[in-house]
């Protein structure tokens, strides 16, 4: 596609609820990372994949959170049992090549709200 | 660990004027720097990257200057425009892990017409 994807835009769960939220990197695209972004705050790296594989997972909060890239192209980031503390704006990033080398093209986010 | 700081306050300019952002950190010089915009309700968007054996780069009306003496970037917007409002926010690697970066907060800018 022209940019990165990411659905639902916005999204409310009520707390304990399990959410999934999709991410379509740029075609051919390699590196896929994961942020969470609160209100005011700059970007909190979550998880990066290089394919399918994932090669960083460091930065998830809990092991409530899930990411996964089957097929290294679409990623899915789940929350299980949603807590207040998970609302935040999810911000999904891909890169032809690693990103030492130049840009991370960010998709739009996905603003979470839990209730 | 590493810490960033960006100006804190927000930055009102008149239009015409050059802006001036700073991002500085505290604990090691990272392998390189990048700033990125992002406007409300949108993912940031990439304007430049520098690496540590760089001293300044520009793209357009855009300059960034990287001082590892000092532990800091300055990025200029020279003629700024209203259009260029938006928030402003540095990203540096992360030492032995340079698919990682660190994110600073942001700086709000206001161009007035």
């Amino acid at each position: 596609g022209a940019g990165v994807s990411q659905s639902p835009r916005y999204k409310v769960a009520k707390r304990g609820q399990d959410v999934a939220l999709r991410c379509d990197p740029i075609s051919g695209h390699v590196s896929l990372f994961w942020y969470q972004q609160a209100l005011g705050q700059g970007p909190e790296f979550l998880t990066y994949f290089q394919n399918e594989a994932q090669l960083d997972k460091s930065g998830l909060p809990s092991d409530r959170f899930f990411a996964e890239r089957p097929e290294g192209s679409v990623s899915t980031l789940k929350i299980q049992r949603t807590q207040q503390e998970d609302s935040a704006v999810y911000l999904c990033a891909s890169t032809h090549r690693g990103v030492n080398t130049g840009e991370l093209f960010f998709g739009e986010g996905s603003r979470l709200t839990v209730l | 660990s590493q810490k960033i700081e960006q100006n804190s306050e927000a930055l009102n300019i008149q239009e015409g004027k050059t802006a001036t952002l700073t991002c500085n950190y505290t604990n090691y010089s990272p392998a390189y720097l990048q700033w990125y915009r992002q406007d409300p309700g949108r993912g940031p968007v990439f304007l430049l990257l520098i690496r540590e054996n760089e001293k300044e780069k520009r793209k357009e009306r855009l300059k960034v200057t990287f001082d590892t003496t000092l532990k800091q970037s300055l990025f200029h917007i020279t003629a700024s425009q209203p259009a260029d409002s938006a928030t402003y926010l540095c990203a540096l690697s992360k030492a032995g892990n340079n698919r990682k970066l660190i994110w600073g907060l942001g700086t709000s800018l206001a161009v007035n017409p």
